[in-house]
């Protein structure tokens, strides 16, 4: 799994409140990525951050919020959940931007 | 606005035959992923395609891309029962060095003994 750990695993969490997912990796990669999987949708990318402190938004990144402030660390916060962001997180790290994308076993998420 | 498209979405076939996954996309890119992903589980990568013409082949799966065409292939010979999973074709966010990957729908690949 490339070094690459997520966490909570599964998580149930009612409409509102905030919840922040981590992802945590040992591979000292300088790129990380939040997508977001839902059935016909593929994976649609929410976040991105090209190094500590450097973050840039991606197709659904409305409701979401990103920090990275160690290279090991890209937290993912949704401010006041909601039904529609019921879904499966993955983060991705990679070594530089031209290069494949590794993923982490991904988070289950279901805001009710 | 970057669009990749799969075809088909949903594949039932014999063990032994063969058959081709497209994937489409709509703008200019030259570099383009295949992804597996087993049922609950991660994506795991499969190829790299970098550049116009290039074909990757791995096992039974054998990856190719026409950046001209915008197409890319994912060819499977002689289908096993351990190659069912779903595939994902994924292609750099408007062509451009961000690493920002725009994914196709998923092709789930059912094969049968």
């Amino acid at each position: 799994d490339a070094g690459i750990t997520q966490s909570p695993r599964h998580k149930v969490t009612e409409t509102g409140t905030p919840v922040t997912l981590r992802c945590h990796q040992t591979e000292n990669h300088r790129y990380m990525y939040w997508y977001r999987q839902d059935p016909g949708h593929g994976l649609r990318l929410i976040h991105y951050s090209y190094g500590v402190k450097d973050t840039d938004k991606g197709e659904v990144s409305d409701g979401y919020s990103v920090s990275r402030s160690k290279t090991e660390d890209f937290l993912l916060t949704l401010e006041s959940a909601t039904s529609s962001q019921t879904s499966v997180y993955f983060c991705a790290i990679s070594v530089s931007e031209t290069t494949e994308a590794f993923f982490g076993q991904g988070t289950r998420l279901t805001v009710v | 606005e970057l669009k990749v498209e799969q075809n088909p979405l949903f594949l039932s076939m014999q063990e032994g035959k063969n058959y081709t996954i497209y994937c489409n996309y709509s703008t200019t890119s030259d570099r383009l992923y295949w992804y597996r992903q087993d049922p609950g589980k991660s994506l795991e990568s499969l190829f790299v395609l970098l550049s116009n013409g290039a074909v990757k082949q791995e096992g039974r799966l054998m990856a190719s891309l026409d950046t001209k065409a915008r197409l890319s292939t994912l060819h499977i010979t002689a289908a096993v029962h351990d190659l069912s999973a779903t595939y994902f074709c994924a292609v750099d966010m408007l062509g451009s060095n961000t690493g920002k990957l725009i994914f196709g729908q998923g092709t789930t690949l059912q094969v049968k003994p």
